[in-house]
């Protein structure tokens, strides 16, 4: 079966730093994904790992463990606009994505 | 620009009528394209892959006589709600793999659909 865990909601202030947290078990995978949306948004592309590491991008950063089954996408110095849910995906074959339930993350001055 | 159309953006219908989206990949063909849909504060849900050439194939729990999918050509798939309910009533959006990685997928604007 395909089961993808994050939290459901995280809170932080803003300037800070805020990890989440995304353990999944698939019957497949091809990489793992993450993604921002916000409220009646399509999705937006954050980052994509499929070797273990690290990998960093301005203000995000994810991290893959294999052997774990688990991910993390780091945020640093916060801003307001990074209120938004926060979505982990595993790749399956043929390149469909399997989504956790996602994380709804609140900055606060 | 973006790389994925999908229309209509919004779409009011009387239940018991049939809805159709788009979903269009501009200037690169798409073999495949993926249909999910998503409730309030829930996460995409993966409805179906719509293969061009073939049936499109549904995931466990999505009825394929209500949710029609046709890849008409390779750059575009319609997802067509079929006799819909207020309970249809969602967001609906596309996915279009490009490239040979599995690691480029583009997501269409997405489709609210509100039953009245």
């Amino acid at each position: 079966g395909q089961n993808i865990d994050q939290p459901t909601e995280m809170t932080a202030t803003e300037g800070a730093i805020v990890q989440i947290n995304c353990t999944y078990q698939t019957s497949g995978f091809n990489g793992l994904f993450w993604y921002q949306q916000h409220a009646g948004e399509a999705p937006t592309f954050l980052s994509y790992n499929v070797l273990d590491g690290l990998e960093e991008k301005g203000r995000f950063s994810s991290f893959l463990s294999r052997s774990k089954g688990y991910s993390y996408l780091l945020l640093k110095e916060l801003q307001m606009k990074d209120s938004a849910s926060y979505l982990c995906a595993v790749g399956g074959g043929y390149n469909k994505l399997i989504f956790g339930a996602g994380t709804r993350l609140a900055v606060h001055p | 620009g973006a790389v994925v159309s999908q229309h209509p953006s919004r779409v009011i219908c009387k239940s018991g009528t049939s809805v159709k989206i788009e979903c269009r990949s501009l200037d690169f063909q798409a073999t495949t394209m993926f249909w999910y849909r998503q409730f309030p504060k829930q996460s995409l849900m993966l409805m179906a892959t719509s293969n061009e050439g073939s049936k499109a194939t549904y995931e466990q729990g999505v009825e394929k006589d209500k949710f029609l999918i046709n890849h008409a050509s390779l750059t575009l798939s319609t997802l067509t709600v079929t006799s819909a309910h207020p309970e249809d009533s969602s967001f609906y959006i596309c996915s279009v793999p490009h490239g040979v990685s599995g690691n480029t997928i583009y997501f269409g604007e997405g489709s609210w659909l509100t039953v009245v």
